[in-house]
C-alpha cells in the first residue's frame, strides 16, 4: 500500500524567508511523487513531480522538492516566503494510476 | 476557459435528497476522478473511471454512484444526502504527462452542505 505522511500540519513564516514542507511517504516500489498547493476557496494546482529522472525536482514559483529513497522523504522548500504562498500543501503519491494524499500542511506568511 | 468543469460550484439540500454534481473535461483525457475533501484528512478517492465502460469503487463510495456519460463528463450522485456528506468535492482528470506519471487535473470545487 502507498501512502505519504505530511509532518506539519501548520507552518508560519515570515515573507522572505525560508519555507519547508515535510513529506514522508511509503510505497512498496518507485513511487511517482507530487506537491499540490490549493490557494483559499480555489482548487488544486500541481507544484511538482517526481518521476524517477532527477532527484531534485524544480516546480513553479521558485518551489523546489528532493527525492531522498532513503530517508523515505520528498520535502518541499522555497528560499524565500512570499505573501501569496500562504495556502495549502498536499504531498501525494502515485499508485496504480489513482493519487493518496497526505492530509495538508496549512502555510502562513507573516508580513 | 476551464480544461475542468464542475457545477454547481455551491449546494445546499436537505437530508435524504438525490443530488448529482456533474464535471466536463476538455483535455481529452481517458480517465476521470471524484475525490471528497474534508478538514484535515486531504482528498479521498470515491470513485474512479479509466475509460467510458470502465468504473471502480475507491477509498470511501458507500453512499455514492458515478455515471460515465461520456469520454468528457462523470457525474458523481448522491442517492439519499445524509448531513456527513458534507464536503468540497472536486473532480479530476489524468491521461499520459510527458514522462508517463499521469498526474492529475483538478476541477475547482463543489462545495455541498447537507441539512
Amino acid at each position: 500500500a502507498q501512502s505519504v505522511t505530511q509532518l506539519d500540519s501548520h507552518v508560519s513564516v515570515s515573507e522572505g524567508t525560508p519555507v519547508l514542507l515535510r513529506c514522508n511517504y511509503s510505497s512498496s516500489y518507485s513511487p511517482s511523487l507530487f506537491w499540490y498547493v490549493q490557494h483559499p476557496n480555489k482548487g488544486l494546482q500541481l507544484l511538482l513531480k517526481y518521476t524517477s529522472a532527477a532527484t531534485l525536482v524544480k516546480g513553479i514559483n521558485g518551489f523546489e522538492a528532493e527525492f531522498k529513497k532513503s530517508e523515505t522523504s520528498f520535502h518541499l522548500t522555497k528560499p524565500s516566503a512570499h505573501m501569496s504562498d500562504a495556502a495549502e500543501y498536499f504531498c501525494v503519491v502515485s499508485y496504480d494510476y489513482k493519487l493518496s494524499f497526505g492530509a495538508g500542511t496549512t502555510v502562513t506568511v507573516r508580513a | 476557459d476551464a480544461d475542468v468543469t464542475q457545477t454547481p460550484r455551491n449546494r445546499i439540500t436537505k437530508t435524504g435528497k438525490r443530488i448529482m454534481l456533474e464535471c466536463s473535461q476538455t483535455k481529452g483525457h481517458d480517465r476521470m476522478y471524484w475525490y471528497r475533501q474534508d478538514p484535515g484528512l486531504g482528498l479521498r478517492l470515491i470513485y474512479y473511471s479509466f475509460d467510458v465502460k470502465d468504473i471502480n469503487k475507491g477509498e470511501i463510495s458507500d453512499g455514492y454512484s458515478v455515471s460515465r456519460q461520456a469520454q468528457a463528463k462523470f457525474s458523481l450522485s448522491l442517492e439519499s444526502a445524509i448531513p456527513n456528506q458534507t464536503a468540497l468535492y472536486f473532480c479530476a482528470t489524468s491521461g499520459p504527462g510527458t514522462s508517463g506519471s499521469y498526474e492529475q487535473y483538478f476541477g475547482p470545487g463543489t462545495r455541498l452542505t447537507v441539512t
